[in-house]
């Protein structure tokens, strides 16, 4: 099993609509862990980090289920400029040394 | 805002040969790191670095591969001796804190390296 596992998809979704990704982590002592995204050949850019308690950043929510140790993004109301990449990322123990990316979920948002 | 740069933007190089990639972190920052991403494939870790010394190095980080902050501002990834297999978008990220798992990671816009 991977370590960290999501939907490459791509999700193709009209502008305004809400889109959730899942992802999934193997090492049940994981520490912590975070959305970024990126865009095409770009560098990853953190989009926001995600507490047990789950989170809000305007549009986007990301939660945390550590029973059954996965994580999700949702974004409401999106936009054309979501467009991009979205990367899991967690960190394995304690160490911020190791953090390790998922391959990403394509997301497209078309007018 | 400050962010982390990084020098020359696209490398082309031929197979043998050595490369240094060069990274500028954040000032105030302590936690300095490596990763390369393989066309289409994910981002993977290389390399930490925190006092001066590698803290962490994954398997990929092998001989071939060593790091440098050689003054206080500069961190370098040095390849010596390139495989075609080492083309790949190379990012160097600073993180400000000590390490812990909520330090976050800014990356830099990535330097590709083409091997021929």
């Amino acid at each position: 099993r991977k370590e960290v596992e999501q939907d490459p998809g791509p999700f193709n979704v009209p502008e305004g609509a809400t889109v959730a990704f899942n992802c999934t982590y193997s090492n049940s002592a994981s520490q912590s862990f975070f959305w970024y995204r990126q865009d095409c050949r770009k560098e990853p850019k953190l989009l926001m980090s995600v507490y047990s308690s789950g989170n809000e950043d305007g549009r986007f929510t990301a939660q945390l289920n550590r029973a059954s140790q996965y994580i999700s993004l949702l974004i409401r109301d999106s936009k054309l400029s979501d467009s991009a990449t979205y990367l899991c990322v967690v960190n394995r123990d304690s160490s911020a040394s190791k953090i390790i990316f998922g391959s990403g979920t394509r997301l497209s948002i078309r007018p | 805002e400050p962010e982390v740069t990084q020098t020359p933007s696209h490398q082309v190089t031929q197979m043998g040969q050595e490369v240094i990639l060069r990274c500028v972190p954040i000032s105030n920052h302590l936690y300095f790191y490596w990763y390369r991403q393989i066309l289409g494939q994910k981002v993977e870790f290389l390399v930490s670095f925190y006092n001066n010394e590698i803290s962490e190095k994954s398997e990929i980080f092998d001989d071939q591969f060593s790091v440098e902050r050689p003054d206080g501002s500069n961190f370098t990834l040095k390849i010596r001796s390139t495989k075609l297999e080492d083309s790949a978008m190379y990012f160097c990220a600073s993180s400000p804190g000590q390490g812990s798992s909520t330090d976050t990671q800014y990356f830099g816009p990535g330097t590709r390296l083409t091997v021929l």
